[in-house]
């Protein structure tokens, strides 16, 4: 099993460029998370989907982030422009059949490391 | 406003040493908590998922504890190895879809 897959591992770019972060979740999994995680903050939930659909995006900070599932195996996060303070962490998760009773397990990628100069 | 507390911030122990961290979670209804074991420059990896029916579990050396009344959980780390040094991550869901509320973690180091 490949796990959750993330890229790039790592991202440095300037300020106002627009940044991708791409995701693919673990196969048969039908929910996606993308989390961002600071030193300040902790692990915050930005955005998930189940069965691709959108579900809560209230976690998304402001309209410069955007995220789409255009099909079950694919992801992206997009930054568009990025800002110094966007620098952080970003982990894609993903969960088969997620039940708040049952509590299936939820998968992290390794992340991204996005640097914003 | 759901929050989930945890403590201490950092420890540092000797290795074979045990030692337990702490979660203390306001989160309601409760459905279940999860520890994360999060290494450095990786992502987060689940140690245990206890439900409100659930006292106790262990995952090998870690063992979880959960009192629901109280809201509070443990992970107790026994003999600790040096591969033991991480971030432990505590977290339980805040809606029915899956959204996750972490603490802050506890950085753990394991000295020889």
């Amino acid at each position: 099993d490949a796990g959750v897959i993330q890229s790039p591992r790592h991202e440095v770019t300037e300020m106002g460029q627009e940044v991708t972060l791409r995701c693919k979740p673990i196969s048969g999994h039908n929910s996606l998370f993308w989390y961002r995680q600071t030193m300040m903050r902790g692990l915050e939930l930005l955005i998930y989907f189940n069965n691709n659909v959108p579900i809560d995006d209230s976690g998304m900070p402001e309209d410069r982030f955007s995220a789409k599932m255009p099909n079950a195996s694919f992801s992206t996060l997009k930054i568009q422009p990025s800002e110094p303070r966007d620098s952080a962490v970003y982990f894609c998760a993903s969960s088969l059949v997620w039940s708040r009773e049952a509590g299936n397990t939820i998968y992290f990628g390794e992340g991204s490391w996005l640097t914003v100069v | 406003k759901n929050q989930v507390e945890q403590s201490p911030q950092s420890l540092i122990i000797l290795e074979g040493k045990n030692c337990t961290l702490q979660c203390n979670y306001t989160v309601s209804p409760f459905s279940n908590l999860r520890w994360y074991k999060q290494d450095t420059g990786r992502g987060p990896v689940s140690l245990t998922i206890m439900t409100f029916s659930e006292n106790t579990k262990s995952n090998g050396r870690y063992t979880a504890t959960l009192d629901a009344d109280t809201k509070q959980s443990s992970l107790h780390i026994t003999a600790s190895q040096l591969s033991d040094s991480a971030s432990y991550i505590c977290g339980t869901p805040t809606d029915s879809w899956g959204k996750l509320q972490f603490g802050a973690g506890t950085q753990v180091v394991v000295t020889p």
